[in-house]
């Protein structure tokens, strides 16, 4: 098993620029997530995803788009880039319930100019 | 709202030395309490977990103290040594709703010093 994949691993945009950061995982799990982590603002929760076609926001969800259109795959779109976006991204899973181990991936770190 | 109190931010420890630090959350529905260490320029993963029906559960020099009534946990590392030297981030579940959220603390940088 390959877990939690993200691509790219770095990135630089300016402002204005959309892009997607890709995550996929081989797990089978249901749910899947995206954090942002800044320096001193620990993890927060942009987006998550409960199985394919269902989506809800997080604690941080402006100037972020996602879709689940299948199990293995949750992509994050930034609509039109801006400085304050600027972060290091990780994308995670686990099943639902219980005391279920959640994965993160290696993390995308963007730099938005 | 839902939150989790991280402290301190930063730690620096003695190889050997015990390492302590604590959580604190206010919502009450919260139903599953992990610690997550995170190296640099990896992803944070899955250290050791506990519920709240058991005070402390232990895993090698890794142990997590469990206080219901106040609403506080804390993550002891016993023998600190340098290989422990990495971010560690407290963070509690909420399953209302079928949402499963995992709220996390702000991280402790944990320095371990030979």
């Amino acid at each position: 098993n390959a877990g939690v994949t993200q691509t790219p691993k770095f990135q630089v945009l300016k402002t204005g620029q959309s892009m997607t950061l890709q995550c996929a995982q081989d797990m089978n799990h249901e749910y899947m997530s995206w954090y942002r982590q800044d320096p001193g603002m620990g993890l927060r929760l942009i987006h998550y995803s409960v199985g394919a076609g269902i989506t809800d926001q997080g604690e941080v969800p402006n100037g972020y788009n996602v879709s689940r259109s299948t199990t293995e795959d949750f992509p994050l779109r930034l609509l039109s880039a801006a400085p304050s976006q600027t972060s290091v991204y990780f994308c995670a899973s686990r099943t639902t319930g219980g005391t279920d181990t959640q994965y993160f991936g290696p993390g995308t770190r963007l730099t938005v100019l | 709202q839902q939150q989790v109190k991280q402290s301190p931010q930063s730690l620096i420890v003695q190889k050997g030395g015990i390492s302590i630090i604590n959580c604190a959350y206010e919502n009450t529905a919260f139903d599953y309490f992990p610690w997550y260490q995170q190296f640099p320029g990896k992803g944070p993963a899955l250290l050791i977990a506990i519920r709240p029906d058991v005070s402390e559960k232990k895993e090698g020099r890794f142990t997590i103290s469990f206080n219901k009534s106040a609403k506080q946990f804390s993550l002891h590392i016993m023998d600190s040594q340098p290989g422990d030297s990495a971010t560690y981030f407290c963070a509690a579940r909420y399953s209302g709703a079928g949402s499963y959220q995992l709220t996390f603390g702000k991280g402790t940088k944990l320095s371990v010093i030979p």
